[in-house]
């Protein structure tokens, strides 16, 4: 199947620990995303990469790193983390043509 | 700047019902619109889109018509049914030359048998 996966789906941790969430696209795409959605539902971009390369990277703590070892592949990894983390994390990936985005399933966050 | 604006939910309907969920935009330049929605524990995926001025996006019996002069891009649907409750969200894409997608707040949609 062509998609987006992230893995993985659930994540419960405590805090200060650290932990990674990876995203594999398999469409061929140039671009991927993470995206943060809060319990509001809010939906608010962190980074992009095209092509392995940082395009993107919005007002997010530094104990937030993205790493993109081929342009389908991209992976997140938080340190330390707070209870303000909590959220569910959505990977995305588009082709730069304007046609929108597909998006993984997500992957829900708590820490405790 | 850019920004996306959505009605509050949530909007709850009687299976049938006509259903319209507002979106305006600020932007500059010529941005494209998007709707998508989230099913309950899905990530999103794109339900239409409208890449200038007038276009009208369909897909599924909703759309949603790109309307430069009240900067809006309401998605309508004639007829709801119970499969159709999920959270919509507006976004925008500012313009041709990055893929960014600013989203609105999402508004839930509940459609009662």
């Amino acid at each position: 199947d062509t998609a987006v996966s992230q893995t993985p789906k659930y994540l419960v941790t405590q805090m200060g620990n650290d932990k990674s969430i990876k995203c594999e696209q398999n469409l061929g795409h140039d671009t991927m995303y993470w995206y943060k959605q809060d319990s509001k539902k809010f939906l608010k971009i962190m980074f992009s990469y095209n092509n392995k390369e940082l395009i993107i990277n919005e007002t997010v703590p530094n104990r937030f790193s993205p790493k993109s070892p081929d342009k389908a592949h991209l992976n997140l990894h938080i340190n330390s983390l707070e209870l303000g983390d909590s959220a569910v994390y959505f990977c995305a990936s588009s082709q730069d043509d304007g046609r929108g985005y597909t998006f993984g399933s997500g992957t829900r966050l708590t820490v405790v | 700047g850019n920004s996306v604006t959505q009605m509050e939910g949530p909007v709850t309907l009687s299976e049938e019902a006509f259903l319209t969920i507002n979106c305006t935009y600020t932007a500059t330049g010529y941005p494209s619109l998007f709707w998508y929605v989230q099913y309950p524990g899905e990530g999103l995926q794109l339900l239409l889109k409208a890449t200038k001025a007038d276009d009208k996006g369909s897909n599924k019996g909703f759309e949603a018509t790109y309307r430069k002069e009240t900067t809006s891009f309401h998605l309508e649907k004639g007829s709801v049914q119970v499969s159709d409750s999920a959270v919509y969200f507006c976004a925008l894409r500012p313009s041709y030359n990055t893929d960014k997608l600013i989203f609105g707040t999402g508004t839930r949609l509940q459609v009662f048998p």
